[in-house]
């Protein structure tokens, strides 16, 4: 089971934004991924391995964590992050979500 | 160019049966570990199933063992989610994604959508 916090971030551009994933069960791997996704499109990994940025995506975002807990920072949010992200671990289950929005 | 393209989503009875494929091009298919995600309208991502580079390896959500049946075709590129006894629940938009790295997943299709009604 993953829970995700807050379920909606009522954000402006240009703050930082904190999402939290928690995993009932901690993955010895630590392969805990990152996705956004948009209205209508597909889901777009983010981070990979708790903690790696997934090629062409910016620096603002960074993730984190190990074990039961795991965060993902946006550290100013551009107009294009407003979306949800979810956790995923190790291939498997999903988180239910944080929706980012202004 | 790269890309996975889902087909054969449709408007099903509960009950029925439906056979999604995955067609993947650009790049080496037998070389990664494959899955199938669904999203049911207004809803959040569900894991559905995944499938290992020789289809030897077939982890399942629980919603959906015994019903669904994961497989490839390395030789025909190609990715297949056979569905049976399908219910309401299993409406929703179907997509199949590549792992590029360890438990993750960064190339998508753009879905298909099953209806069960």
């Amino acid at each position: 089971v993953l829970t995700q916090s807050p379920g909606t971030l009522s954000l402006s551009p240009g703050e930082r934004a904190t999402l939290s994933c928690w995993v009932s069960q901690p993955d010895p791997n630590n392969h805990l991924a990152w996705y956004q996704q948009k209205p209508g499109q597909a889901p777009r990994l983010l981070i990979y391995g708790a903690s790696h940025r997934a090629p062409g995506i910016p620096d603002r975002f960074s993730g984190r964590g190990s074990g039961t807990d795991f965060t993902l920072t946006i550290s100013r949010l551009e107009p294009e992050d407003f979306a949800i992200y979810y956790c995923q671990r190790d291939g498997g289950a999903f988180g239910p979500g944080t929706k980012v929005e202004i | 160019e790269v890309q996975l393209a889902e087909s054969g989503g449709d408007l099903v009875q509960p009950g029925g049966s439906l056979r999604l494929s995955c067609a993947a091009s650009g790049f080496t298919f037998s070389d990664y570990w494959m899955t199938w995600v669904r999203q049911s309208p207004g809803k959040g991502l569900e894991w559905v199933a995944n499938i290992n580079q020789d289809g030897s390896t077939k982890p399942y959500a629980d919603s959906v063992k015994g019903r669904f049946t994961i497989s490839r075709d390395n030789a025909e590129n190609s990715l297949s989610l056979q569905m049976n006894s399908l219910r309401a629940e299993d409406t929703g938009l179907y997509y199949c994604a590549r792992s590029g790295y360890p438990g993750a997943f960064e190339m998508w299709g753009q879905g298909t959508m099953v209806t069960v009604s």
